[in-house]
């Protein structure tokens, strides 16, 4: 079955840096384009980032451009997602999410979703 | 402050039929699909809907979606207190070059 376990977040001082990672598993990773988005305490979702199944194109939220990048490794089935200069408004459960079509998508559904890593910035 | 403009809540009795809607532009519900998700308290988005109506496996027929022009509606039948969750309409938007989500809608079952 599909699984994807994000890991990774935590507590971090604004400015600060994290990297988050989601391992990927019953799917064929190297043929889907994935996904991260995330969702403040108490606040709706948020798209953050996607990037093609073979990583030749990304696209980055307007909130995550310049500071977050997105990243993936097929050979090892995991996506990243680099964050520098976090700031408090970047607190939120991040989750990633797998495209429901292979290879190229159409309209960008997410299919499957992990159960979120939370990430805090406080001082 | 959103793309996407939903109602922040909406309600009904059981059995009743219940809409959400979801208004857009052209550059997002107007020139792509809208996908639409369920989320429960505490757990992970569901895919309720894709390609403007769509139903994944396993979603009941209850649930049924549609769009015209630049906004889109999800419909929700025979409403059952299980349905209580919160829901959120997705779509491309070109001139963003990004997924931009609505506000979300909190359904309550009287």
């Amino acid at each position: 079955q599909v699984q994807l376990v994000e890991s990774g977040g935590g507590v971090v001082q604004p400015g600060g840096s994290l990297r988050l990672s989601c391992a990927a598993s019953g799917f064929s990773f190297r043929s889907s384009g994935m996904h991260w988005v995330r969702q403040a305490p108490g606040k709706g979702l948020e798209w953050v980032a996607f990037i093609r199944y073979d990583g030749s194109n990304k696209y980055h939220a307007d909130s995550a451009k310049g500071r977050f990048t997105i990243s993936r490794d097929n050979s090892k089935n995991t996506l990243y997602l680099q964050m520098n200069s976090l700031r408090p408004e970047d607190t939120a459960v991040y989750y990633c999410a797998k495209d429901l079509y292979d290879y190229d998508s159409s309209g960008y559904p997410f299919d499957y979703w992990g159960q979120g890593t939370l990430v805090t910035v406080s001082s | 402050q959103f793309v996407l403009t939903q109602p922040p809540s909406a309600s009904g009795t059981p059995g009743q039929r219940v809409t959400i809607s979801c208004s857009g532009s052209r550059p997002n519900i107007g020139s792509n699909t809208v996908n639409w998700y369920q989320q429960f308290p505490g757990t992970a988005p569901k895919l309720l809907i894709y390609s403007n109506y769509q139903r994944p496996s396993g979603v009941p027929d209850r649930f049924s979606g549609s769009k015209s022009g630049t906004s889109a509606s999800l419909a929700i039948s025979g409403l059952q207190s299980e349905d209580e969750a919160d829901y959120y309409c997705a779509v491309w938007d070109g001139s963003l070059n990004g997924v931009v989500f609505g506000g979300g809608t909190k359904l309550t079952v009287l």
